[in-house]
């Protein structure tokens, strides 16, 4: 079974300030994880995956996330928020036999204050 | 030119009705999946069709009927609906249906159950 956990249902910070988006996974094979971003009303689109090629995966708008096997996480981080970067953030696993099947986590809700 | 879209946008009814949504994705993937997104946005997977053919039942009640005409095309009916039904559905496609790939989702349908 495939777990993740998102530490941290509400993160705020300041613009301009560093992000930084935790999401731990539990995974009996190597996982493939990826980041989600939910803007107000609208559906999911993917901000970056990780495929077991480069562990420093680089997305869109600034942001970037690093798989670590030796501690399970991939924490989501962009060196400078801006307003537009307020949004649900969701991290997600899958891998294994329940190729296709991605398992969520809870979500975070990034506040991005003035 | 949307890539997977959605009908209706917005749902309401009264308990006990009968209702559809529809979903058309326009990327040539070979899969298709529904979510269920609740009132504190956890988001969990109900189905999953890989070209027509079902892939992922997840525990949803038998009043949840996926139903793919064909490939592109992935509906959602529910009978006798319940307040507990009350959510935010979507769609979503992948090209094959694979633990690597992304999913592109649709811009979700609120239905409202009174």
């Amino acid at each position: 079974a495939q777990s993740v956990t998102q530490l941290g249902s509400h993160v705020s910070v300041s613009e301009g300030a560093l992000v930084l988006l935790r999401c731990n996974y539990s995974s009996s094979v190597p996982p493939y994880l990826f980041w989600y971003v939910q803007y107000p009303n609208q559906g999911l689109q993917l901000l970056l995956k990780y495929t077991s090629a480069a562990t420093l995966v680089k997305g869109i708008n600034g942001f970037e996330a690093e798989f670590k096997k030796s501690e399970t996480s991939f924490h989501l981080t962009k060196p400078s928020a801006h307003m537009s970067d307020a949004a649900e953030y969701f991290c997600a696993v899958s891998g294994g036999t329940n190729a296709g099947k991605s398992t969520f986590g809870d979500g975070t809700t990034l506040t991005v204050k003035p | 030119d949307t890539a997977v879209s959605q009908t209706p946008k917005y749902l309401v009814t009264q308990m006990g009705n009968d209702k559809s949504i529809k979903c058309e994705q326009n990327l040539g993937h070979d899969t298709m999946y529904w979510y269920k997104q609740d009132s504190k946005k956890f988001l969990k997977i109900m189905f999953s069709y890989n070209n027509k053919e079902l892939i992922i039942n997840e525990t949803v009640p038998n009043r949840f009927s996926p139903k793919s005409p064909d490939k592109a095309h992935l509906n959602l009916h529910i009978n006798s609906l319940e307040l507990g039904d009350s959510a935010v559905y979507f769609c979503a496609s992948s090209q094959a249906g694979g633990s690597a790939d992304t999913q592109y989702f649709g811009p979700g349908t609120r239905l409202t159950v009174l």
